[in-house]
């Protein structure tokens, strides 16, 4: 059964780092999404992307953060300058259309 | 604004049935989806409800009322793996908008 898979599954930086988020979306879907899970707290949608295009982004998605599709088979989600606050478990998301979203596993990011 | 309401935690045993409640308010609707989340683990898809009505799949049924903002999800036939948080999504043109989730712990 395809899946959606994430790199690395653990990330430790250090404050002020940059980070990039790798994941590979189920390979027919056209729309990808990352989302955030801080300790505890609730999923968190940060942006969407459709036609290699952000459609969609929340609040939390400021200039820090970026998103792109470098090649047919990646979505890549990178933190500029990382802050302490940006700890959580990130997961993307891909569907064929805007229906059912798979999640990835995740990758727990861990600024200290 | 967006708010989603479901119970924080619920407890029940091995071999009954639970609903668990969601209400929410949106701007703009276009389904609401109910996903299931293990700690530490991903959401994974448990269904999605466009219409007004029941949709069954299994043991897990969910239900939605567009029109009073409400849905629920019915569990049947509990299994000590139904363990988890579950959560209730109302879709917004393209993202999914999760509340806190309701906690479910099933026990012998």
């Amino acid at each position: 059964e395809p899946e959606v898979t994430q790199t690395p599954s653990h990330q430790v930086t250090q404050m002020g780092q940059e980070v990039i988020l790798r994941c590979v979306p189920i390979s027919n879907h056209l729309y990808f999404y990352w989302y955030r899970q801080i300790l505890g707290q609730k999923v968190e949608f940060l942006v969407s992307f459709y036609n290699n295009e952000i459609s969609e982004k929340s609040e939390i998605f400021d200039d820090q953060f970026s998103v792109e599709r470098p090649d047919g088979s990646n979505f890549t989600l990178k933190i500029r300058s990382t802050k302490l606050e940006d700890s959580a478990m990130y997961f993307c998301a891909s569907s064929e259309v805007l229906n059912e979203q798979f999640f990835g596993p995740g990758t727990r990011l861990t600024v200290l | 604004g967006q708010n989603i309401d479901q119970p924080t935690e619920m407890t029940a045993t091995e071999g009954a049935i639970v609903q668990i409640n969601c209400t929410y308010q949106t701007s703009g609707f276009n389904g609401l989806f109910w996903y299931q989340q293990h700690a530490g683990e991903a959401p994974t898809f448990l269904s999605y409800n466009v219409l007004d009505g029941l949709e069954e799949k299994g043991r897990f049924s969910s239900f939605l009322s567009r029109s009073k903002g409400y849905s629920y999800l019915l569990l049947k036939e509990l299994q000590m793996k139904d363990s988890a948080s579950y959560l209730c999504a109302p879709t917004g043109f393209q993202k999914l908008v999760f509340g806190t989730g309701t906690r479910l712990l099933v026990s012998p």
